[in-house]
């Protein structure tokens, strides 16, 4: 069975800032994938950002990117250069062989102006 | 391309009445899923679709929940009767399902229903 943790009910980050937010996971596979999903207000869930387990590599996509750590089973995301359209609910979740996806229970990021 | 697409976006029903959810995949995913999102949790896996075969049901309430998808195509979910903890966002998302890799998930805009 796979838990994925994210400790951080609400954050908070000005307007051009760095923020990040934490998630922590656990299975008992070796090869998996981990995802972060952003929810906006409308509730229509994105994918931000995707990493695989077995690339040592973490993955960038623009503003966005991950600090993966396996042995810790850690998968932060950090959000560069903060805009009010970065408002959202955020969720990190993993999948596994069997194409099964957990998620956490959401972490709730507020841009300020 | 067109994303996930669901109807209805919005439904209110009394308790023990019955309510069914509508949606159409990306074309070409095989993979077709079915969540349960209660407001402030993470969505929760009801059902997974390969084709019109049932891959995982381990999660779906079965005396009042169906669901199923006849033509590998467009899928329905039912709640026959309602109660009010069925109270939730209804998720559906697709999935190419070519195999490992390729199993990244697109989400469409959801259900949202209210059970009085």
């Amino acid at each position: 069975a796979q838990t994925v943790t994210q400790s951080q009910p609400e954050m908070s980050v000005q307007e051009a800032e760095t923020v990040t937010l934490s998630c922590t996971y656990d299975t008992s596979e070796n090869n998996y994938y981990l995802f972060w999903y952003k929810q906006p207000p409308s509730r229509q869930m994105i994918l931000v950002i995707r990493q695989e387990a077995y690339k040592q590599q973490n993955a960038t996509e623009n503003r966005f990117s991950v600090n993966f750590q396996k042995a810790a089973k850690s998968f932060s995301l950090k959000i560069s250069d903060s805009q009010l359209g970065d408002t959202a609910m955020y969720f990190c979740a993993s999948l596994n062989a069997g194409n099964m996806l957990t998620f956490g229970g959401g972490t709730r990021l507020m841009v300020k102006p | 391309e067109a994303g996930v697409a669901q109807s209805p976006r919005y439904k209110i029903i009394e308790k023990r009445q019955s309510v069914a959810f509508w949606c159409n995949p990306i074309s070409g995913h095989a993979t077709l899923y079915w969540y349960q999102q209660i407001l402030g949790q993470g969505p929760k896996l009801l059902i997974q679709f390969q084709n019109n075969g049932v891959v995982d049901d381990s999660q779906l309430p079965k005396d009042r929940f169906s669901a199923e998808r006849l033509k590998g195509v467009d899928s329905t979910l039912k709640i026959q009767p309602a109660k009010l903890e069925d109270s939730a966002v209804y998720l559906c998302a697709s999935s190419l399902g070519g195999g490992w890799g390729q199993e990244t998930q697109y989400f469409g805009p959801g259900t949202r229903l209210l059970v009085l």
